[in-house]
């Protein structure tokens, strides 16, 4: 399978801070980029996703920065929160290919 | 919508036994996918179908595993004979295309083979 790195493994942030989290991808096939929000005991859960038209998406406190020619796409969450301890993982897929999924990264926001 | 329906929830079997877990895909869904979380691995792909169909089963690691998927509402996820190392959460997830978006994943099925 085509890999997607993802870093840091586990991240620690204070309330109010923001969490950075980082993917890198091989293949230039993939035109789509998602980050899945995991909470213990349940599925992963889309949160945000990118196409590579765009350097950018801004979703209320999640924002994706996408740069095609470094091959690499970040997640950042302004003003973290409690509730926003989780494990979160990047993804990346293209048509008629499955989504390949980084190996996720645990945040947890102390109050 | 009920989402994507997984069974079991949980499952313990003693090594050599053999092992089923089943998924209901979301009405309409045209994708299915089965996929295994454990924490040295993350979240990796074993097949998928497309219109009941497999289509890229590369993932799968071994014989012992096989999947099926009769209709467009029913998979099934097969370990024979099971052993310990197969022991981690399964995940299925259903999408109206295989490329892009609109994956929904199930609630998972922890499986322990001891």
């Amino acid at each position: 399978q085509q890999q997607v790195k993802q870093s840091p493994q586990s991240l620690i942030v204070q309330k109010g801070g923001i969490s950075i989290i980082n993917c890198a991808y091989e293949n230039t096939a993939f035109d789509y980029f998602p980050w899945y929000q995991q909470f213990p005991g349940k599925g992963p859960a889309l949160l945000i996703a990118i196409r590579p038209d765009v350097s950018e998406k801004k979703e209320g406190r999640f924002t994706i920065s996408f740069n095609k020619s470094a091959k690499q796409f970040s997640l950042h969450i302004m003003d973290s929160q409690p509730g926003d301890s989780a494990t979160y993982f990047c993804a990346a897929g293209g048509a008629g290919t499955a989504l390949i999924f980084g190996k996720g990264t645990t945040l947890s926001v102390s109050s | 919508d009920a989402g994507v329906i997984q069974s079991p929830r949980h499952e313990v079997t003693e090594m050599g036994q053999e092992v089923t877990l089943r998924c209901k895909p979301i009405s309409g869904h045209n994708s299915l996918f089965w996929y295994r979380q454990t924490m040295m691995r993350g979240l990796e792909l074993l097949i998928y179908f497309n219109n009941n169909v497999p289509i890229d089963d590369s993932g799968m690691p071994e014989d012992r595993f096989s999947a099926k998927m009769p209709n467009a509402s029913f998979s099934t996820l097969k370990i024979q004979p099971s052993e310990p190392r197969d022991s981690a959460v399964y995940f299925c997830a259903s999408s109206p295309r295989t490329g892009g978006g609109g994956y929904t994943f199930g609630s998972g099925t922890r499986l322990t083979v001891v």
